[in-house]
């Protein structure tokens, strides 16, 4: 089983809608949550971090639940340039050095 | 430019030879961390340092891998007997002392073992 989850997509959304996605973690020991955004053939980059209370960045906004052992993402307003991969990343509070990425969700934005 | 730089950033290297990537990460960074990455998945960890000591290991990291930071600046990460399976884009990434949970990720050198 792997550590973290996500589900592939694509997630094919139309400009302006809203679109929301989650990923799974398998270990409780989980202590840091974050999204990271990858454009195609580029590196990762940090989108957000995830805190307990949830927060948002504009028109981002990354939920935890720890009961259940996910963590989403919600885009409002979506844009052509919000196409990209997101990627669901955990850190172990035993292993502070490793992040620990999903195989990422597929947004793309159509006009 | 500040950012995390690799080299190279391309590399076609026959089965059996060896092959050696550099990361130079963004100064002053005192995490360095070598992620794999294949298409489609998200990357994968392979080692990290902090400062010049190699603190953990993945255990996909077999023998013919090896990563050094001998100045605690400037990384490299050696693959040796290439084999088709090792062909990936193999990421760099630096985090800062104060906030080392965002990592900063270098555009990768990607091998293709023929």
């Amino acid at each position: 089983r792997k550590e973290v989850e996500q589900d592939p997509g694509p997630f094919n959304v139309p400009e302006g809608a809203t679109v929301a996605f989650n990923c799974t973690y398998s270990n409780s020991a989980s202590q840091s949550f974050f999204w990271y955004r990858q454009d195609c053939r580029k590196e990762p980059k940090l989108l957000m971090s995830v805190y307990s209370s949830g927060n948002e960045d504009g028109r981002f906004t990354a939920q935890l639940n720890r009961a259940s052992q996910y963590i989403s993402l919600l885009i409002r307003d979506s844009k052509l340039s919000d196409s990209a991969t997101y990627l669901c990343v955990v850190i172990l509070t035993d292993s502070w050095g490793k992040l620990q990425f999903g195989a990422g969700t597929q947004v793309v934005v159509t006009p | 430019d500040t950012g995390v730089s690799q080299d190279p950033r391309h590399k076609i290297t026959k089965r059996g030879q060896n092959v050696t990537f550099r990361c130079d990460p963004i100064s002053e960074h005192n995490r360095l961390y070598w992620y794999r990455q294949t298409l489609g998945q998200g990357p994968e960890f392979l080692t990290y340092f902090q400062n010049e000591a190699q603190l953990e290991k993945s255990r996909l990291l077999s023998d013919r891998f090896s990563a050094e930071r001998p100045k605690g600046s400037f990384s490299t990460l050696e693959i040796q007997r290439t084999e088709q399976g090792d062909s990936a884009m193999y990421l760099c990434a630096s985090s800062p002392k104060q906030k080392n949970t965002e990592a900063f990720f270098g555009q990768g050198t990607r091998l293709t073992v023929v």
